[in-house]
């Protein structure tokens, strides 16, 4: 089964700070990539997704991540974080045959004002 | 749409007791599923349906019990609940573009 990993578990940024988020997954064949976003005490919402196609993908509110597939990467990216980032983030992976979802153990964001 | 609804938004059981969590969704979706939210190990998945009628083990099954009746409802049932328990569960369910669709999530305290 494919496997997701998040290397930074928690990332303290000050505001118009750039950030970047590393996910590593493994898995050989056709992927579906995910990055959805929880605030604090709300569920996870869908930030973007990579099923094909250009492999810079950009989500809501400013947020893009880049698909590098020799490096079975999806890192979320986003170049002015704001304090109303402050949340946790989670990379997630299905294999294009299947809905067996696997998320990573997901990093914090705390943005200071 | 309500999208997908979780019933009860809190629960605390004692070692031993059983219970329901419920889960509604209103999105004709064939795909629902069931996770645990742990701190630092992310959301693992317990049990999934590819529609009526239809379940399947997920990464971490033990200890949970599923049914799948209708499309709408995936309940998840404890058996015996145990201090491992502890955690917060969501429901979810899958679009046709592979969008999952959370709810609100329950949080399950077992003593």
């Amino acid at each position: 089964a494919q496997s997701v990993s998040q290397h930074n578990h928690h990332v303290i940024l000050s505001e118009a700070a750039s950030l970047e988020l590393g996910c590593n997954y493994s898995y050989g064949g056709t992927v579906n990539l995910f990055w959805y976003v929880q605030y604090p005490g709300q569920h996870l919402q869908l930030l973007l997704k990579y099923f094909s196609g250009d492999p810079l993908v950009k989500g809501i509110k400013g947020f893009e991540a880049e698909f590098i597939k020799s490096k079975f990467s999806f890192n979320l990216r986003k170049p002015s974080v704001q304090w109303s980032d402050t949340a946790e983030y989670f990379c997630a992976v299905n294999s294009g045959n299947n809905n067996d979802m696997r998320f990573g153990a997901g990093t914090r964001l705390t943005v200071k004002p | 749409n309500a999208g997908v609804t979780q019933t009860p938004k809190f629960q605390v059981l004692k070692t031993g007791q059983s219970m329901t969590l419920q889960c509604a969704q209103d999105m004709n979706h064939e795909y629902m599923s069931w996770y645990r939210q742990d701190p630092g190990m992310g959301l693992r998945l317990i049990h999934y349906s590819v529609g009526a009628g239809i379940t399947d083990q997920g990464e971490v099954p033990n200890g949970y019990n599923v049914s799948r009746s209708t499309t709408e409802d995936f309940p998840l049932r404890l058996l015996s609940a145990a201090p491992s328990q502890t955690s917060v569960y969501f429901c979810a369910s899958i679009g046709n573009n592979n969008e999952q669709f959370f709810g609100p999530g329950t949080r399950l305290t077992v003593l």
